[in-house]
């Protein structure tokens, strides 16, 4: 089975500019979720997914915003683009939402530049 | 909020031979899951090992184990007979059990080189 897919890989943005992001959950899993790596960082949580309803989001101004589709994929959109959004948008999927003893698997992520 | 503090910047290792990663998390909460992520040059985060908290045994998987210290919130990560395939970025994450959205919380990372 392919693993969590993601596209585009690499993007280059200028400021105020729209991005969307794309991304496959793994075969079955319903839960995606979405974390913005920043360079020489750890990723940071910006929402989660599950059934196609939003179950979390965490600190990112409302200009990112996502949504899951009935074939479970997602879409993360960011809107008025700033340099500071640059960075690796990483998403993740896992059969459940609070199946704590799921393994998260995550997809190679889409490497976002704004110039 | 869960903090998780990760003080190597970078580590090194000889290949064959043993490092240990740190970390520190901070959390007035009984129940959670830790779990460290190996992140190589391809960008993949990949599960390496995964520790519940109310588990006393140490978590192992193969050359990979863990020492949890839970009254100390420390979470280190051992890894014997390094291998050249194992250099990467190593993130040291928690995980809530309170609430039914439980994202991922990551510390900043440690960089390991396996030199030959």
């Amino acid at each position: 089975d392919a693993g969590v897919t993601q596209s585009p890989t690499h993007l280059i943005k200028t400021r105020g500019q729209h991005v969307t992001l794309r991304c496959s959950p793994i075969s079955g899993h319903k839960s995606v979720s979405w974390y913005q790596q920043v360079l020489g960082q750890g990723p940071q949580f910006i929402f989660q997914y599950y059934e196609k309803e939003e179950r979390g989001r965490g600190n990112f101004p409302d200009r990112f915003s996502a949504r899951q589709f009935p074939n479970y994929s997602s879409e993360l959109n960011v809107n008025a683009l700033l340099l500071g959004d640059s960075a690796l948008y990483l998403c993740a999927s896992s059969r459940r939402s609070t199946g704590l003893a799921d393994t998260i698997y995550f997809g190679e992520g889409s490497w976002l530049t704004v110039v | 909020a869960q903090t998780v503090t990760q003080s190597q910047p970078e580590m090194s290792v000889q290949e064959a031979e043993t490092v240990t990663l740190s970390c520190t998390y901070d959390t007035s909460e009984s129940d959670y899951y830790l779990f460290w992520y190996k992140q190589p040059p391809s960008r993949q985060m990949i599960l390496v090992i995964r520790q519940e908290a109310y588990k006393q045994q140490n978590a192992t998987e193969n050359r990979f184990s863990v020492n949890f210290q839970k009254a100390a919130k420390s979470f280190s990560l051992k890894i014997s007979d390094s291998q050249l395939g194992d250099a990467a970025m190593y993130f040291c994450a928690y995980r809530s059990l309170i609430s039914g959205n439980t994202p991922l919380v990551f510390g900043k990372g440690t960089r390991l080189s396996v030199i030959a």
